[in-house]
């Protein structure tokens, strides 16, 4: 079955410091992997997504993340952490070729930006 | 693309009154999804449908919770009997059945019950 485990619950940066927020993930074929991200009080958005392309992969505001087969990450990073960054950040699988199209999220990581 | 439309936005209900939920998806998309968040959780996957077929079902929900899209377009929840512990954020998501589509998420209703 699939599944996402993000490693930190919490996480805290100094404004213009790097981020890295840590996930991974456990897929019995080759999952699709997404980083959504929710702001207090607003919707979910997508920041990116992996589906088998490049193992690299840029998304927006800066942030980007790296695939990883042989071991099992998918972590999210951005080199300079802005105030407007602190947020909730959800790891995501799906596991399409199983044959469900289900998204499992991950517990989050939440993001706070001193300043 | 009005987006992902949830009503009622808020809903506060006595224990063991049932509840219903309406979740409107962006027009051309064809597969919807219920999740609920709880504080401090990430989205819990309920269920999804691709036009008018409930495909899964998660197996942790209580029979006492129903979702129908009867024509693929709109979708309803309804909680029956609620519980205390039925109280969280219940969002919906849309996308177009393909693969590795994104999921575009609603507002959410914030079910309390008291």
């Amino acid at each position: 079955a699939q599944s996402v485990t993000q490693l930190d619950s919490h996480v805290s940066v100094s404004e213009g410091t790097p981020v890295l927020l840590r996930c991974n993930y456990s897929s019995s074929y080759s999952p699709s992997l997404f980083w959504y991200v929710q702001h207090p009080n607003k919707g979910l958005q997508l920041l990116l997504k992996y589906t088998s392309a490049a193992t690299l992969v840029k998304g927006i505001n800066g942030f980007e993340a790296e695939f990883k087969k042989s071991e099992t990450s998918f972590h999210l990073t951005k080199p300079s952490a802005h105030m407007s960054d602190a947020a909730e950040y959800f790891c995501v699988v799906s596991d399409q070729p199983s044959g469900t199209y289900k998204y499992i999220f991950g517990t989050g990581t939440r993001l706070k930006v001193l300043a | 693309d009005t987006g992902v439309s949830q009503d009622p936005r808020h809903k506060i209900t006595k224990r063991g009154q049932n509840v219903t939920f309406r979740c409107d998806p962006i027009s051309e998309h064809n597969r919807l999804y219920w999740y609920r968040q709880t504080l401090g959780q990430g989205p819990e996957f309920l269920t999804y449908f691709q036009n008018e077929a409930q495909l899964e079902k998660s197996r942790l929900l209580s029979d006492r919770f129903s979702a129908e899209r009867p024509k693929g377009s709109f979708s309803t929840l309804e909680i029956q009997r609620t519980e205390q512990g039925d109280s969280a954020m219940y969002l919906c998501a849309s996308t177009v059945a393909g693969s590795n589509e994104k999921l575009f998420f609603g507002s959410g209703t914030q079910l309390s019950v008291l």
